[in-house]
């Protein structure tokens, strides 16, 4: 696709599950981005990927979120035992390389944690 | 904290007026940008200007940066109601490449 792809749209899941959010980058972008958004609020910095390697994983808001991108391409957002607090809308985003040039957003995740 | 922080939180005008919005943000940077984030989820890259430009023109855009100030304003003139939308400014600061950090954004309002 031309675009940056996240799925699912929307994730409903009970307090304790395991989650997982996927975001499917522009090809040949080596940059991939995360972050959180609370209803109203800004975006909220998880984590980013140069390649396949995580230079800043100060974002994630406790062990029990993980990331991971494999093969300079697909990456994974893993929450673990999912709490009320959890639900936002998740948010993907790449770009040719760090920093110096626009990043694309997909259309994110809701994830409603009940 | 956020690095970035927009001002004002909310902005209402009438179509034909001009929007100002300003982001001050703490640390140096590489780049700052702005983007557009209407109802729903995905956002939208304005223009991205860099530490050393003081002024970039983009169609009704118009972004300014004062590295001294450490703050970039964002100018949408003769504004329209398809301009209702959330504006955010980003940085990508000095020390860490890649750590594209977004301010908690401008609500502008346009009416008709």
């Amino acid at each position: 696709g031309a675009g940056v792809s996240q799925s699912p749209s929307n994730k409903v899941t009970e307090k304790g599950k395991d989650v997982e959010l996927r975001c499917d980058p522009i090809s040949g972008h080596t940059a991939l981005y995360w972050y959180r958004q609370s209803l109203g609020q800004g975006l909220e910095f998880l984590i980013y990927f140069q390649g396949n390697s995580a230079p800043d994983k100060s974002g994630l808001p406790s062990d029990r979120f993980s990331a991971e991108r494999t093969g300079g391409s697909v990456s994974t957002l893993t929450i673990q035992r999912t709490q009320q607090e959890d639900s936002a809308v998740y948010l993907c985003a790449s770009s040719l390389g760090a920093g110096y040039t626009e990043a694309f957003f997909g259309q994110g995740t809701r994830l409603t944690v009940v | 904290s956020q690095q970035g922080e927009e001002d004002p939180q909310a902005l209402s005008i009438q179509e034909g007026e001009n929007a100002t919005m300003n982001c001050s943000y703490k640390t140096s940077i590489n780049n700052l940008q702005w983007y557009r984030q209407n109802s729903g989820r995905g956002l939208v890259h304005l223009i991205l200007i860099r530490s050393n430009e003081r002024e970039k023109h983009s169609g009704r855009l118009r972004v300014t940066l004062d590295t001294s100030k450490k703050s970039s304003s964002l100018l949408i003139t003769a504004s329209r109601a398809a301009d209702t939308a959330s504006y955010f400014c980003a940085t990508d600061v000095g020390d860490s490449w890649g750590k594209l950090q977004f301010g908690a954004g401008t609500q502008v309002v346009v009416t008709p």
